[in-house]
């Protein structure tokens, strides 16, 4: 399996501008998360998907953020208008289910940099 | 107060040293516990993964967990500098992880 695919890798643009970003979770994998990494905060968790559904979105910073999960091999998350706040590292991470609290496997992560 | 606290480091040790990374949370309801390593420029990797209190074994590493007093520590034996990353523990109830913020760890030759 290639595991979680992100894209872009990198993302470079301004203020203002709409950013959409990636993900492919594992073939099988029914949990998808949405991630924010900065220096300050550390790993943040913005929202999780289970079969495709949004089940937590609390930690969405705002309405600026949107995420979408049109089927079980997609999702993007969006920033409209972006800002130099939201420069960060974006992981997407997928889950199985077993019981419990199953490992997530993570992305290699969009580095977003808004100017 | 965050949920799980991590001191940032920067550690860094000689190689072959025994490494102590920890972590305390402020949640008891949680029970699954988590440490994540992560190279520079990379997604975190599943490192240990122990349920509920106690010790768990796995090579040079060894994950504790003492639920009395809200602790998680991370060891690890003979360390080498492959082992230099950042250490991210994490803390579960159900499907929801709530990360520590990391320790970064160099490991000198």
């Amino acid at each position: 399996d290639a595991g979680v695919i992100q894209s872009p890798r990198h993302e470079v643009t301004e203020m203002g501008q709409e950013v959409t970003l990636r993900c492919k979770p594992i073939s099988g994998h029914d949990y998808l998360f949405w991630y924010r990494q900065t220096m300050m905060r550390g790993l943040e968790l913005l929202i999780y998907f289970n079969n495709n559904v949004p089940i937590d979105d609390s930690g969405m910073p705002e309405d600026r953020f949107s995420a979408k999960m049109p089927n079980a091999s997609f999702s993007t998350l969006k920033i409209q208008p972006s800002e130099p706040r939201d420069s960060a590292v974006y992981f997407c991470a997928s889950s199985g289910t077993s019981g419990g609290a199953d490992t997530q496997y993570f992305g290699p992560g969009t580095r977003l940099t808004v100017l | 107060q965050k949920e799980v606290e991590q001191d940032p480091g920067p550690l860094s040790v000689p190689e072959g040293a025994i490494v102590s990374l920890n972590c305390t949370y402020s949640n008891s309801a949680f029970q699954y516990f988590m440490w994540y390593r992560q190279y520079s420029r990379k997604g975190p990797e599943l490192l240990m993964y122990t349920y509920s209190s106690g010790n768990k074994e796995d090579g040079r590493f060894t994950a504790q967990v003492d639920k009395s007093s809200k602790y998680i520590s991370l060891f690890i034996r003979d360390s080498q500098p492959s082992d230099s990353a950042t250490y991210l523990c994490a803390i579960s109830g159900t499907y929801k992880y709530i990360f520590g913020t990391g320790t970064r760890l160099k490991v000198l030759a």
